[in-house]
């Protein structure tokens, strides 16, 4: 249980287009998702924390203009990169955690590699 | 600052030897604790957590974690590293301290010879 997918797993897109990255909870409700970027050899670093039905929680430094981050439902949230430039080229991954266990407690997608050429 | 360090960026240990991956946290109260397991190109797996309680854990693929509030440090262990164990390993700490969201190490990579 508590399965998590993304997608896609990997795009590579045009500099100045915009892409979208769909994290989903596949046999649970998740009120809250949480986004991450990894850049190569280095850690996972919270950009924003998405609650459904109200808007995201974006962290210091992070351009929530850049980075749309839209929770529909309890099984969806997306995160659109858009005008995307080679500097945002990076492994996204996503997370959810299931509302009885807390926050801390969250379950990690695949990911989504992105390359901007 | 929050912080939550993991001192060791790559270690390469034998197949078959005993393994330890250190991780310190930075901050008073009872943190809620976790370990997890990246291999290249893909998402993070759980190996273990640590809420309360016992403080010696046990995970998944035979690792174990024990937390020590004295020395703010919940280190991994496993007893025997197999060949398939070679991944990058990722301490992560939550607390209300921290907001609602986890605080991760910066990983260490793990390395095994045959």
């Amino acid at each position: 249980g508590a399965v998590v997918s993304q997608h896609p797993s990997w795009v590579i897109c045009k500099s100045g287009t915009s892409v979208k990255i769909e994290c989903r909870s596949l046999d649970f409700q998740a009120t809250t998702m949480f986004w991450y970027r990894q850049f190569p050899k280095q850690s996972l670093m919270l950009m924003a924390t998405s609650n459904e039905g109200s808007k995201a929680t974006y962290e210091q430094g992070v351009e929530k203009d850049k980075f749309l981050i839209n929770h529909a439902s309890l099984t969806l949230s997306t995160l659109t990169v858009t005008s995307a430039h080679p500097e945002d080229s990076s492994f996204y991954i996503c997370s959810a955690s299931i509302p009885r266990q807390g926050p801390y407690e969250q379950y990690f997608g695949p990911g989504t590699r992105l390359t901007v050429t | 600052a929050q912080s939550v360090t993991q001192p060791d960026i790559h270690i390469t240990v034998s197949e078959g030897a005993s393994l330890e991956l250190r991780c310190n946290y930075s901050y008073g109260a009872t943190p809620y604790l976790f370990w997890y397991v990246q291999s290249p190109g893909q998402g993070l797996q759980l190996l273990l957590k640590y809420f309360s309680g016992d403080t010696l854990v046990q995970g998944i693929k035979g690792f174990e974690a024990e937390f020590k509030r004295s020395q703010s440090s919940f280190n991994l262990r496993k007893p025997s590293v197999h060949w398939s164990d070679a991944a990058e390993y990722f301490c992560a700490v939550g607390a209300r301290e921290y907001g609602n969201k986890l605080v991760f190490g910066a990983g260490t990579i793990l390395r095994v010879k045959s």
